[in-house]
């Protein structure tokens, strides 16, 4: 079936910091693939997407490529803020979303 | 544009006593809508979703419900509260034509 798998946290860096957070996804046909970020006690909201292989989404700082080859779709910021400290989810669009666990990370000044 | 609303933002209820949390969607028609549980420190669980009034899909058995009585709200429902029933909940809604959701500011319950 459909799956999504993400790294472990927490991860932790200084500010400044480059971030990769990993994801990896297991799907038949064509899938959509997003990232969410969750601040503290709020809902999640759309952080980027990308809709077919090789698209890149941006957004805020953050990308991420969808690696078809790989079935990847690693978010990569090249200079992280104590404000990016959030839980980041990978998901993937089928019929359906699904969620990876999520990953915290924290940012320290 | 569209916006979403969840109330109650918190609850904290007794073990046994009834629930009723309530989602809006506002600037769209004919959404998906989509009932999640996030428990402390875990993923997301999705409860329920619907495609239309009065249509509910259940995901995972339990002593929740659902309802959707009108194009734009939706209700999550319990006739008796168990400790385990604690957790964030999130309300979400998606046009027919994207994969993407988009996630209400959710709720948090505390069970007594």
């Amino acid at each position: 079936g459909n799956s999504v798998t993400q790294m472990e946290g927490p991860v932790t860096l200084s500010e400044e910091a480059f971030l990769t957070i990993n994801c990896t996804y297991t799907a038949t046909g064509y899938p959509s693939l997003f990232w969410y970020v969750q601040y503290p006690g709020e809902g999640l909201q759309l952080l980027l997407k990308a809709t077919k292989a090789d698209d890149k989404g941006s957004n805020k700082g953050f990308e991420a490529t969808y690696r078809k080859e790989t079935t990847s779709f690693h978010l990569e910021k090249g200079s992280v803020q104590v404000s990016d400290s959030a839980v980041y989810f990978c998901a993937l669009g089928t019929d359906k979303l699904i969620f990876g666990t999520g990953t915290r990370l924290q940012v320290f000044p | 544009s569209q916006t979403i609303h969840q109330w109650p933002a918190t609850l904290v209820q007794p073990v046994g006593s009834p629930l009723s949390l309530e989602c809006t969607v506002e600037g769209t028609s004919n959404p998906n809508l989509y009932w999640y549980r996030q428990a402390a420190g875990r993923g997301l669980q999705l409860l329920f979703y619907s495609v239309g009034i009065g249509q509910i899909s259940s995901e995972v058995p339990q002593n929740l419900s659902a309802s959707r009585p009108q194009d734009r709200q939706f209700i999550l429902s319990s006739k008796k509260l168990l400790l385990s029933d604690s957790g964030f909940y999130l309300c979400a809604w998606n046009n027919r034509r994207a994969y993407e959701q988009y996630f209400g500011p959710g709720t948090r319950l505390t069970v007594t």
